[in-house]
């Protein structure tokens, strides 16, 4: 079975710039999570996905945005880039199974790593 | 809100001796509880997980936790020590009471070297 995957691998943009991030999920989880991981800021949640809609935003401004498509791919966005957006963008998915909604382990992918300069 | 803290940022263990990680969560009702571990340039990979079932919880790898509810706690422990344990490892709370909030909520990490 094939592991969450992210592309690419690097990313190298300018101030100001917008950055497109993109992930894969396992087959068959329709729930797609991302998260920041920044140097000295540690793993912040950033949004969740499910069928199509975003469920839930951590704190973060409006210009981290993203979406999910009908084959539960996902997108993130970051529009005007600023240094401090430099970090590795995590993706996660899971399977929601009905009635055991919570506590669903989240398969993470390798990451892409966002280099603002 | 719910919380988790990670007691030492690194840590240092002889090939061979016991590995103790420590986490401490704070919630309003008993969480869900995750440990993961990154190696270098890698995404993170589940060791284990608590969902109120058993609280000892047993994991890949050869690590365990366990859930004590008394003293908030979760801590990580692996009997001896591998070269291949080196890595960085997170501690992780999901909010079950909270209906739709399926976030992980990360500890800051501890960073475990292993002593050859």
């Amino acid at each position: 079975e094939a592991g969450v995957t992210q592309s690419p691998t690097h990313l190298i943009k300018t101030r100001g710039q917008q950055a497109t991030l993109r992930c894969s999920p396992i087959s068959g989880h329709t729930s797609v999570y991302w998260y920041q991981q920044a140097l000295g800021l540690g793993l912040q949640f950033l949004l969740w996905y499910d069928e199509g809609e975003e469920r839930n935003r951590g704190n973060f401004p409006p210009r981290f945005s993203g979406r999910q498509f009908p084959n539960y791919s996902s997108e993130l966005n970051v529009n005007a880039l600023e240094l401090e957006d430099s970090a590795l963008y995590l993706c996660a998915s899971s399977k929601i199974i009905p009635g055991q909604g919570r506590g669903n382990e989240q398969f993470f992918g390798p990451g892409t790593r966002l280099t603002v300069l | 809100a719910q919380s988790v803290t990670q007691l030492g940022s690194h840590v240092s263990v002889s090939e061979g001796a016991l590995v103790l990680l420590r986490c401490n969560y704070s919630s309003s009702v008993p969480p869900y509880l995750f440990w993961y571990v990154q190696y270098p340039n890698q995404g993170l990979q589940l060791l284990l997980k608590y969902t109120s079932a058993a609280t000892l919880v047993k994991g890949i790898n050869g690590f365990e936790a366990e859930f004590k509810k008394s003293e908030t706690s979760f801590h990580l422990t692996k009997p001896s020590a591998h070269m291949s344990d080196a890595a960085e490892y997170f501690c992780a709370v999901s909010d079950r009471a909270n209906f739709g909030n399926e976030k992980l909520t990360f500890g800051t990490g501890t960073r475990l070297t292993i002593i050859p």
